[in-house]
């Protein structure tokens, strides 16, 4: 079975700071994968970041990295330079069932203060 | 592209009466589409998976009979919540699945929010 946990309910941060939201994982399987995605307060899901479990180097897009650690089965996702609109829910998933379903952590909101 | 609408945004119904929401992807074909339930402050439930041509499978928990998913075409899928109670109001995602790209991803409607009265 896939289980996402999400440790930290909250996190607050400064405008053009780096931020790291926790994200680990608990799976049997050999091949799996870790997603990060944005909900701000319209609802929306907006998709962020993947990682691979056997991509080799950590996954980066613009301003989010991925710090992925198999050993500690954690998949930390990284804000760097902070904006005022990263201000949002932030949801670590992995899929299960042959990468069919999404199995959500209970997220992490973030709030970015000037 | 991949861009998935849902259809209402918003809508208040009385109890005892149904609602149908649409998810609709509008630029690739979605041969696999989920519906997800958010409670405020709340995680995402996977509610069903729905398959092009066939019937939905729903998760552990969740009532068939009342949660009608019909996924008729490639581009659509339906949720409709039968005899509705004050106990369903919540916002209801979809997603779909099959995008030109990765597809591994799933690419989120913008969700609707239901409030029975």
């Amino acid at each position: 079975a896939q289980k996402i946990t999400q440790t930290q309910p909250g996190m607050f941060v400064q405008e053009k700071e780096a931020v790291t939201l926790d994200c680990t994982y608990d799976t049997s399987d050999q091949s799996y994968g870790l997603f990060w995605y944005k909900q701000p307060s319209s609802g929306e899901m907006i998709f962020l970041i993947y990682q691979g479990s056997y991509d080799e180097q950590n996954a980066t897009e613009g301003r989010y990295s991925l710090n992925f650690q198999k050993a500690r089965k954690s998949a930390n996702l990284v804000i760097s330079a902070s904006q005022l609109g990263d201000s949002a829910m932030y949801f670590c998933a992995s899929p299960r069932g042959g990468f069919q379903k999404l199995v959500f952590g209970t997220g992490t909101r973030l709030l970015v203060s000037p | 592209g991949a861009v998935v609408s849902q259809h209402p945004s918003r809508v208040i119904c009385k109890s005892g009466t149904s609602v149908k929401i649409e998810c609709r992807s509008l630029d690739f074909q979605a041969t696999t589409m989920f519906w997800y339930r958010q409670f405020p402050k709340q995680s995402l439930m996977l509610m069903a998976t729905s398959n092009e041509g066939s019937k939905a499978t729903y998760e552990q928990g969740v009532e068939k009979d009342k949660f009608l998913i019909n996924h008729a075409s490639l581009t659509l899928s339906t949720l409709t919540v039968t005899s509705a109670h004050p106990e369903d109001s919540s916002f209801y995602i979809c997603s779909a699945r099959g995008g030109r790209d990765r597809t591994y991803e799933q690419y989120f409607g913008p969700g609707t929010r239901l409030t029975v009265t």
